[in-house]
């Protein structure tokens, strides 16, 4: 079993709509938690940290986590057709990341 | 602005020869930095972690012989791919940790793709 597990999509969703992400994970160990963007042939973008379960918002992006249930999720609103990318989740307790598979977003006008 | 620069972004080697890429890590210094290899829509795998002033670390099933890691400054960490082959034909990403306010968030490089005839 994978320790981080996320559904590679694709999602597709008109403009305008919310975009809703999430992975679960297995290592209890996990302390900060990540989502990056990753347009195709670039590397990733950090969009969001967090370090503690709750919410935090920064512009259109919403970042869950819920320790408990070992899991989190990526909310993006009023998508715009510059938000399809791959979003990837990733988490580490210290050091090295372990990622997701990446979920590949279209947001269609 | 990029915090984590990588160099070259791409490059084409023929199979057989020996490619280097650099990851520099732009306005702080990084005792560690990590090395990824990405193959077409799959996500990052780390490949090893580079430490200054000692040896790298490597994942399982990652040749060390074949991968050669030096972190030669505070700044800049090198992966060497040896005597290339088209399968190591991939996307190589770095990513260098930088601490702020305690907390320590993860910087990537754009990457280098490389292409192996």
């Amino acid at each position: 079993q994978k320790e981080v597990e996320q559904d590679p999509g694709p999602l597709s969703v008109p403009e305008g709509a919310i975009v809703s992400l999430n992975c679960t994970y297995s290592n209890s160990a996990f302390q900060y938690f990540m989502w990056y963007r990753q347009y195709s042939r670039k590397g990733p973008e950090l969009l969001m940290y967090t370090y503690s379960s709750g919410n935090k918002e920064d512009g259109r992006f919403t970042a869950q986590v819920d320790k408990s249930s070992k899991y989190i999720s990526l909310f993006i609103r009023d998508s715009q057709p510059s938000d399809s990318a791959t979003y990837l989740c990733a988490m580490t307790s210290w050091g090295k990341l372990q990622f997701g598979a990446g979920t590949q977003v279209v947001v269609t006008p | 602005g990029a915090v984590v620069s990588q160099h070259p972004s791409w490059v084409i080697c023929k199979s057989g020869t020996s490619v280097k890429i650099e990851c520099r890590s732009l306005d702080f210094q990084a005792t560690t930095m990590f090395w990824y290899r990405q193959f077409p829509k799959q996500s990052l795998m780390l490949m090893a972690t580079s430490n200054e002033g000692s040896k790298a670390t490597y994942e399982q099933g990652v040749e060390k012989d074949k991968f050669l890691i030096n972190h030669a400054s505070l700044t800049l960490s090198t992966l060497t791919v040896t005597s290339a082959h088209p399968e190591d034909s991939s996307f190589y990403i770095c990513s260098a940790p930088k601490a702020n306010l305690g907390k320590e968030t993860q910087y990537f490089g754009p990457g280098t793709r490389l292409l192996v005839l």
